[in-house]
């Protein structure tokens, strides 16, 4: 069973550009999360989405959008990037009903330049 | 809402020595905990989880990790390190309910295993 996969791997973005991160689940999984990591602020949740519905969402600007398609297969988005968006952007992708546990992907290296 | 508090950013131990990674939670009720792994530039990985099934919580790559409720504890250890071990290692808190699959983590602590 693949795990789960996340698109591009680095990224290098000049100040006020915007940059979209693609996530594919493991097959099945219909829930996508979304982390930033940064060594200051650490591990923080952006938002979570379930069935193409956001199910939660952190405490992060609008700068921060994300979406889900029908085949669970998850984007983020993030505009008018700033130095300080640079990060590890990790997708993590769970099973539904009941108790689930995250599964993470590779992550994404997003350098603002 | 629910927080985690993991002591001790830095841990360093010889090889073969016991592991032990310190993680405090707060919640108003006992929520499930989970223990990760991440090696540099990876993602994370599960070493273990609880999910009230039972207290002593056996993982992957020997570690294991005890719920203690009158403590609002759930340590990490390993009886004997390894030097693959060394990585950093994040507790991990989510809500039965209400709260989807969001994750709150610690802050992280790096294990460093020396020869």
């Amino acid at each position: 069973k693949a795990g789960v996969t996340q698109t591009p791997r680095y990224l290098i973005k000049t100040r006020g550009q915007q940059v979209t991160l693609s996530c594919s689940p493991i097959s099945g999984h219909r829930s996508v999360s979304w982390y930033q990591q940064t060594p200051g602020q650490g591990l923080q949740f952006l938002f979570e989405y379930f069935s193409e519905t956001q199910r939660n969402k952190g405490n992060f600007p609008g700068r921060f959008s994300g979406r889900q398609f029908s085949n669970s297969r998850s984007e983020m988005n993030v505009s008018t990037l700033e130095l300080g968006d640079s990060a590890l952007y990790l997708c993590a992708s769970s099973n539904t009903g009941g108790f689930t546990e995250a599964f993470f992907g590779q992550g994404t290296r997003l350098t603002v330049v | 809402a629910q927080s985690v508090t993991q002591l001790g950013s830095h841990v360093s131990v010889s090889e073969g020595a016991l592991v032990l990674l310190r993680c405090n939670y707060s919640s108003s009720v006992p929520p499930y905990l989970f223990w990760y792994v991440q090696y540099p530039n990876q993602g994370l990985q599960l070493l273990l989880k609880y999910t009230s099934a039972a207290t002593l919580v056996k993982g992957i790559n020997g570690f294991e990790a005890e719920f203690k409720k009158s403590e609002t504890s759930f340590h990490l250890t390993k009886p004997s390190a390894h030097m693959s071990d060394a990585a950093e290692y994040f507790c991990a808190v989510r809500l039965l309910t209400g709260g989807g699959n969001k994750l709150t983590f610690g802050t992280g602590t790096q294990l460093k295993v020396e020869l």
